[in-house]
């Protein structure tokens, strides 16, 4: 079955860096985009960055462009979030999830349960 | 910058009753873009609707989806235990873009 495991998450303080995780089973990873997605404690679904099946497309929210990096590694079935220059208002549940077949925007099918950043000096 | 609207904030209905989500969006949206989540306290969100009004896999049919260009509907026949919970409208199309949720509450 398709499972996404977060990793990575913690307390950080403001300026500093954090790299998440995101290990894939279940599915031939190197097919599918993937996202990332956020949600600030009490708040709603942000979406954060995608990358395409290949990682040759980026895409962002404005809220994060130019401070974080989406990557994937295939050979290890894995999703990353670089997240640099981070702020109070980074603080969330960062959830991977799964998106489009090849090269289409598909909605996200499968997620994972999640890992916290809480960003305080 | 296209914004989706949902509505109400929060309904609060009793099981067995019929509850109908809106969500619009400030510009024409593909149906083939656009999505309904359910997500519980605690845990990830959970993909209902796809294409407007495909139901996602394991998805019971008291869970239909409609619409089209800027009003979309999300419509949960008769309301289960279960099904008390925040609900999300997204468009996926170019850049994600998520509603800012319908909690629906027993009453």
């Amino acid at each position: 079955q398709v499972q996404l495991v977060e990793s990575g998450g913690g307390v950080v303080q403001p300026g500093r860096s954090l790299r998440l995780s995101c290990a894939a089973s279940g599915f031939t990873f190197s097919y599918y985009g993937m996202h990332w997605v956020r949600q600030a404690p009490g708040k709603g679904l942000e979406w954060v960055a995608a990358i395409w099946y290949d990682g040759n497309n980026k895409y962002y929210a404005d809220s994060v462009k130019g401070r974080f990096t989406i990557s994937r590694d295939n050979s290890k079935n894995t999703l990353y979030l670089q997240m640099n220059s981070l702020r109070a208002e980074d603080t969330a549940i960062y959830y991977c999830a799964r998106g489009g077949y090849y090269g289409d925007w598909g909605p996200h099918d499968y997620w994972g349960q999640g890992t916290l950043v809480a960003v305080s000096s | 910058e296209i914004v989706l609207t949902q509505s109400p904030g929060t309904l609060s209905l009793s099981p067995g009753e019929r509850a109908t989500l809106s969500c619009r969006a400030s510009q024409s949206v593909s149906s083939t873009y656009l999505a309904w989540y359910q997500q519980k306290p605690g845990q990830a969100p959970r993909l209902l609707i796809y294409g407007a009004s495909s139901r996602a896999t394991g998805i019971p049919d008291r869970f239909s989806g409609s619409g089209s260009g800027t009003d979309f509907t999300l419509t949960i026949s008769r309301l289960d235990p279960e099904d008390f919970a925040v609900y999300y409208c997204q468009q996926f199309g170019s850049t994600p873009l998520f509603g800012q949720g319908t909690k629906v509450e027993i009453k």
